[in-house]
């Protein structure tokens, strides 16, 4: 399979607990995006990489999260001390960038918080 | 601010029914235009997207979209839909500078009865 993956495909924790999630991008995809997905909403937009370097940041993203791809290749999305509101789907994506971006996405990463 | 409007958030419809889901956008300049879709169970799949040209783009499994410029829209449509088109279909919108930080519509729960 040439697809995104991502991993772990669920996560519960309690509250207060830090969380990481992995991308493994399409290869050769050189940007990578993470969005989250909370029930009865499309993905919104969190950040995204061009090769190694993170480009844009939302305001969605808090100080409690931190994303890196430190080689390019894969990424990590750290949530720490996490809150019951950080409870969604996290989603990566993955395209060969260009003016006709096209993005890819992977199955995601469900995180409950208790 | 940037913005995907879908019309309608759950639509009904028999087999052998049309299909048309609006979409709007509020976007200045050059925009790239995408419908994903996500069946029950599966992540998101690119159906259609339209970068230039023809404003009148075929996806795949019959669906088709039109870019309406002077409407801010791109509204999917499939003369004849099957159980199997069950699903959530997205609009998403990016532009062809800087971040293509794409914007998702909330979404539109398609339920086709057999």
């Amino acid at each position: 399979d040439t697809g995104v993956s991502q991993n772990p495909r669920h996560k519960i924790t309690k509250r207060g607990q830090n969380v990481t999630f992995r991308c493994d991008p399409i290869s050769e995809h050189n940007r990578l995006y993470w969005y989250r997905q909370t029930l009865g909403q499309g993905p919104e937009f969190l950040t995204y990489f061009q090769n190694e370097a993170q480009l844009e940041k939302s305001r969605l993203l808090s100080d409690r999260f931190s994303a890196e791809r430190p080689k390019g290749s894969f990424s990590t999305l750290e949530i720490q001390r996490t809150e019951q509101g950080d409870s969604a789907m996290y989603l990566c994506a993955s395209s060969l960038g260009g003016v006709t971006d096209t993005q890819y996405f992977g199955p995601g990463t469900r995180l409950t918080v208790l | 601010a940037q913005s995907v409007s879908q019309h309608n958030h759950h639509v009904i419809l028999s087999e052998a029914a049309s299909l048309e889901l609006g979409c709007n956008y509020s976007y200045g300049g050059t925009v790239n235009l995408f419908w994903y879709v996500q069946y029950p169970g599966q992540h998101l799949q690119l159906l259609l997207k339209y970068f230039s040209g023809d404003p009148l783009v075929k996806g795949i499994k019959g669906f088709e979209a039109e870019f309406i410029k002077s409407k801010f829209s791109f509204n999917l449509r499939k003369p004849s839909v099957q159980w199997s088109d069950t699903a959530e279909y997205f609009c998403a919108v990016n532009q062809n500078t800087g971040g293509f930080k794409t914007i998702f519509g909330a979404g539109t729960r398609l339920f086709v009865k057999a």
